[in-house]
C-alpha cells in the first residue's frame, strides 16, 4: 500500500492561495491520487482526484509531479469554510483506501 | 435531499449492550462502506459491501456485523459493546467499488457512539 506523508498542520490567510503538499513515494502506476477533506464534526468529503495530469475542478486544483511521487492540492482563494483536515489518498481499489493523519488547515480572517 | 444519511446521530449506551446504526443512500450507488474514526481522529475502513455482498472485512471483531437488506442500505450491528468501541462511525457509498478507482465516496454525517 502506498504510504503518504503530509504536514501535520498549515496556516493560511483568508483570500490567499494555499498549497497543501503530499508525498507518496511508494505509489504504484495504477494508483489514482485522491484528496478528501473533513470539516469539523462532519464526514469526509471528496475534493479532487487525478492520475498523471494536473486536474482542476470548482473546489481546487491538483498538481501531480512528473514522477508521481508527490502531489499538491491548491486552493486558489482560501475561505474560512476551507478550514478542515485534508487527506491525500493514493487509491486503486477500495481495499487500499486508507486515510492517513492528514493536514489540518487553519484559515485566518 | 440527504445523499447518505445515518441514524442515530448520537448513541450513548452501557457496556455489554447490543446496538445498531442504520445507513441509507439515495444516490443509486452499488457499494457501501463503514468507517470508524477513533478519538485520535484516525479514520479506518471496517467493511465494504458491493451489490449486497461483503467485499472487505478489515480486522474487525466478530461483535460487529454489517447487514445489507438492499443496495441502498447498510446497517451496522454491534454486540456486547465495549468501552473501546466508543468512536464516530461513518457510512459511505460509491459507484463501482473495486475496479473503479475513480469512484468518489460520499460520506454520511457520522454517528457518535459513546459506551459507558
Amino acid at each position: 500500500d502506498a504510504k503518504t506523508t503530509q504536514p501535520n498542520s498549515m496556516e493560511s490567510n483568508e483570500e490567499e492561495p494555499v498549497h497543501l503538499p503530499c508525498n507518496h513515494s511508494t505509489i504504484s502506476g495504477t494508483d489514482y491520487i485522491h484528496w478528501y477533506r473533513q470539516l469539523p464534526s462532519q464526514g469526509p468529503e471528496y475534493v479532487i482526484h487525478g492520475l498523471t495530469s494536473n486536474v482542476n475542478n470548482r473546489m481546487a486544483s491538483l498538481a501531480i509531479a512528473e514522477d508521481r511521487k508527490s502531489s499538491t492540492l491548491i486552493l486558489h482563494r482560501a475561505t474560512l469554510r476551507d478550514a478542515a483536515v485534508y487527506y491525500c489518498i493514493p487509491y486503486y481499489n477500495f481495499n487500499k483506501f486508507y486515510f492517513g493523519s492528514g493536514t489540518k488547515l487553519n484559515v485566518k480572517p | 435531499d440527504t445523499a447518505v444519511s445515518q441514524t442515530p446521530k448520537y448513541l450513548v449506551t452501557q457496556m455489554g449492550n447490543d446496538k445498531s446504526i442504520k445507513c441509507e443512500q439515495n444516490l443509486g450507488h452499488d457499494t457501501m462502506y463503514w468507517y470508524k474514526q477513533d478519538s485520535k481522529k484516525f479514520l479506518k475502513i471496517m467493511f465494504s459491501y458491493n451489490n449486497k455482498e461483503l467485499i472487505i472485512n478489515e480486522t474487525v471483531p466478530n461483535r460487529f456485523s454489517p447487514k445489507s437488506p438492499d443496495k441502498a442500505h447498510l446497517n451496522l450491528h454491534i454486540n456486547s459493546l465495549e468501552l473501546g468501541d466508543s468512536a464516530v462511525y461513518f457510512c459511505a457509498s460509491s459507484q463501482g467499488g473495486q475496479g473503479n478507482p475513480r469512484g468518489e465516496q460520499f460520506f454520511g454525517p457520522g454517528t457518535r457512539l459513546t459506551v459507558l
